[in-house]
């Protein structure tokens, strides 16, 4: 059985930094490209971050202006998330959520429960 | 980038009957399209890949359908683990957007 654990969440000042990581288990971790994806309280979901297998390929979403990196180590099965520069716009629910291929380009097939942050003064 | 518009924002429906909920794509994204199920406070799970194909262990009373810029997904008789909010999301890109969300509520 695929299984997901983020952890790293908790509350942050703005311009704080948090590092989010998920704990996989239940497939061959280095096989699947994973992703990142946040759910602001009370709103839909948004895709912040991709991934590939080997670590080959990484995308971001537009609106992370460059303050988050995604990372992973296929020895440990972890994929990471150093969020920076954090506003109370980036306050949410954050899943990883295990990719259908190996190149990021299917659907999110497994998604853990999510790690709470929230971001204020 | 591609916008999703789902329609309608709420459906508000009784036990064992049809529910037909829409989303449409700004640009043609063919067949790659998906959709989701969400519970309050749980993560969303995936119901529907690529238009119309089930995910393992989804019942067959979900279905999908459509392709280019409008698609469908329909559930033949409500069950009342059904009431949830239903995301659509396409990966035509390698950022993938997800629609706002209908919230299927218990009439």
């Amino acid at each position: 059985e695929v299984q997901l654990v983020e952890s790293g969440g908790g509350f942050v000042q703005p311009g704080g930094s948090l590092r989010l990581s998920c704990s996989a288990s239940g497939f061959t971790f280095s096989s699947f490209a994973m992703h990142w994806v946040r759910q602001a309280p009370g709103k839909g979901l948004e895709h912040l971050s991709l991934i590939g297998a080997e670590a080959d390929r990484t995308y971001y979403a537009d609106s992370l202006k460059g303050r988050f990196i995604i990372s992973r180590d296929n020895f440990k099965n972890t994929v990471y998330l150093q969020m920076s520069s954090l506003t109370t716009e980036d306050t949410g629910v954050y899943y990883c959520a295990k990719d259908a291929y190996n190149t990021g380009r299917g659907w999110f097939d497994s998604w853990g429960l999510g790690t709470l942050v929230t971001v204020s003064s | 980038e591609i916008v999703l518009t789902q329609s309608p924002a709420t459906l508000s429906l009784s036990p064992g009957e049809r529910a037909t909920l829409s989303c449409r794509a700004s640009q043609n994204v063919v067949s790659y399209l998906a959709w989701y199920q969400q519970k309050p406070g749980q993560p969303p799970r995936l119901l529907i890949y690529d238009s119309f194909n089930r995910a393992t262990g989804i019942p067959a009373r979900f279905s999908g359908g459509g392709s280019g810029t409008d698609f469908t997904l329909t559930i033949s008789s409500l069950e009342p683990e059904d009431f949830a909010v239903y995301y659509c999301q396409e990966r035509s890109k390698w950022l993938q957007t997800f629609g706002p969300g209908t919230r299927l509520e218990i009439k």
